[in-house]
């Protein structure tokens, strides 16, 4: 069955620094992942995807996301972190000929100024 | 604007109130979900549909039920609900498998 950790609860990250936001995968298979953001009540926010082709998937808001096979890593990426960046980060895999998504349990990303 | 309804947005009932969370997308979406979100858990599929009259389970189907008539439409149903279904609920879809949900706005239920 494919799972999704995210072992970090919580990011802090002063603004104008990088940031990222780890998320592990275990899925049979090659896996098709995503991020998505939860900005306070709200619904979830897409971001970015990785199917297939290069490594390195950009996305919106200016975030980036590097698939790692060998690791089976799926790390979320800004090079310069703002104070509006501050939300509830989630990783989602689905396994290729899969039909349904898993999710990570999230993790809190806050920006200080 | 595309966007995926649902309604309500909050909810308190009681143990064993039958409630109908209705869920409506705009955008043609053959894909639709139901998840739940609790603390610590993350989101949890309830149960999807991969177009009209096309629908199975999730990770936590147990006490839910579903249906698909119409291609906008995919309403949630609680027969009897109990206080362990007390959590925040999601309706979302997408075009497929290979892309992005859109999700609604949430619906926080309360039950007692």
């Amino acid at each position: 069955a494919q799972s999704v950790a995210q072992p970090e609860d919580q990011v802090n990250v002063a603004e104008g620094n990088p940031l990222t936001v780890k998320c592990t995968y275990s899925v049979s298979g090659n896996p098709y992942l995503f991020w998505y953001v939860q900005y306070p009540n709200r619904g979830l926010q897409f971001l970015l995807k990785y199917i297939t082709g290069d490594n390195l998937v950009k996305g919106s808001y200016g975030f980036e996301a590097e698939f790692n096979k060998s690791q089976t890593s799926f790390h979320l990426k800004k090079p310069s972190a703002l104070v509006s960046d501050s939300a509830l980060y989630f990783c989602a895999v689905r396994r290729y000929y899969g039909q349904n998504f898993v999710f990570g349990p999230g993790t809190r990303l806050s920006v200080l100024p | 604007e595309a966007q995926v309804t649902q309604n309500p947005r909050y909810l308190i009932t009681v143990t064993g109130k039958k409630l109908t969370v209705t869920c409506s997308q705009n955008m043609n979406h053959e894909y639709m979900s139901w998840y739940r979100q609790d603390p610590g858990l993350g989101l949890r599929q309830i149960y999807y549909s991969m177009n009209v009259e096309v629908t199975d389970k999730g990770d936590v189907p147990e006490g839910y039920k579903v249906s698909r008539k119409e291609k906008r439409n995919f309403p949630l149903i609680l027969e009897s609900p109990s206080p362990n279904q007390t959590s925040l609920y999601f309706c979302a879809s997408s075009q497929g498998l290979d892309y992005g949900y859109t999700f609604g706005s949430g619906t926080r239920l309360t039950v007692v």
